[in-house]
């Protein structure tokens, strides 16, 4: 089993879509968690930290069930610009990331 | 402010030779990590620094990769010899030290092809 399993995408959705994703992580001592975005051959960047209460940035919209050992992402009125792969990564000794899910939003 | 640069972008070599990949990370910043992204896989550890000190070598995936911090600056990841399946994304990242640092920021990777 991945220590960091997520929804195997892609995800194809039409702008103005909400779309969520889900990661799972097997490591219950994981202290610290993450949204990464990542651009065809970019970089990872950060989108958001994941904190127990959720958070929200605008659009984004993070939880984490610790109990559960489950993280989500929900993105509402997809803009085309949100397309990307979304990484899910947990920290507990070293960072641990998920494969991604690609994000398509179209027209 | 600079971001988190590698050199080189790119690298083609054959079964056998040495390459050797350079990482500097945002000044100022201790800690210092590397990551593989292998086709069709997930972002995997390597290992971390913090300042010129291994802090984590977990995820070398075998004696033919050394990673070197001298002076705790900028970072070199050495592969020798290359196999083929050491092709892929190699990401550096960096952080301060410190609570509530715990964003990493990643240089934009040097794409390694062994053939």
């Amino acid at each position: 089993r991945k220590e960091v399993e997520q929804d195997p995408g892609p995800f194809n959705v039409p702008e103005g879509a909400t779309v969520a994703f889900n990661c799972t992580y097997s490591n219950s001592a994981s202290q610290s968690f993450f949204w990464y975005r990542q651009d065809c051959r970019k970089e990872p960047k950060l989108l958001m930290s994941v904190y127990s209460s959720g958070n929200e940035d605008g659009r984004f919209t993070a939880q984490l069930n610790r109990a559960s050992q489950y993280i989500s992402l929900l993105i509402r009125d997809s803009k085309l610009s949100d397309s990307a792969t979304y990484l899910c990564v947990v920290n507990g000794n070293d960072m641990r990331f998920g494969a991604g899910t690609r994000l398509t939003v179209k027209p | 402010e600079a971001g988190v640069t590698q050199f080189p972008s790119h690298s083609v070599i054959e079964k056998g030779q040495t390459v050797t990949l350079r990482c500097d990370p945002i000044s100022g910043h201790d800690n210092l990590y590397w990551y593989r992204r292998v086709m069709g896989k997930e972002i995997k550890f390597l290992l971390h620094f913090v300042k010129e000190s291994k802090q984590d070598e977990s995820g070398m995936p075998n004696n033919r990769f050394l990673a070197e911090r001298t002076g705790g600056t900028y970072s070199t990841l050495k592969v020798q010899p290359a196999e083929l399946e050491d092709s892929g994304v190699y990401f550096c990242a960096s952080r301060p030290s410190g609570r509530g640092y715990n964003e990493q920021f990643f240089g934009p990777g040097t794409r390694l092809t062994v053939l």
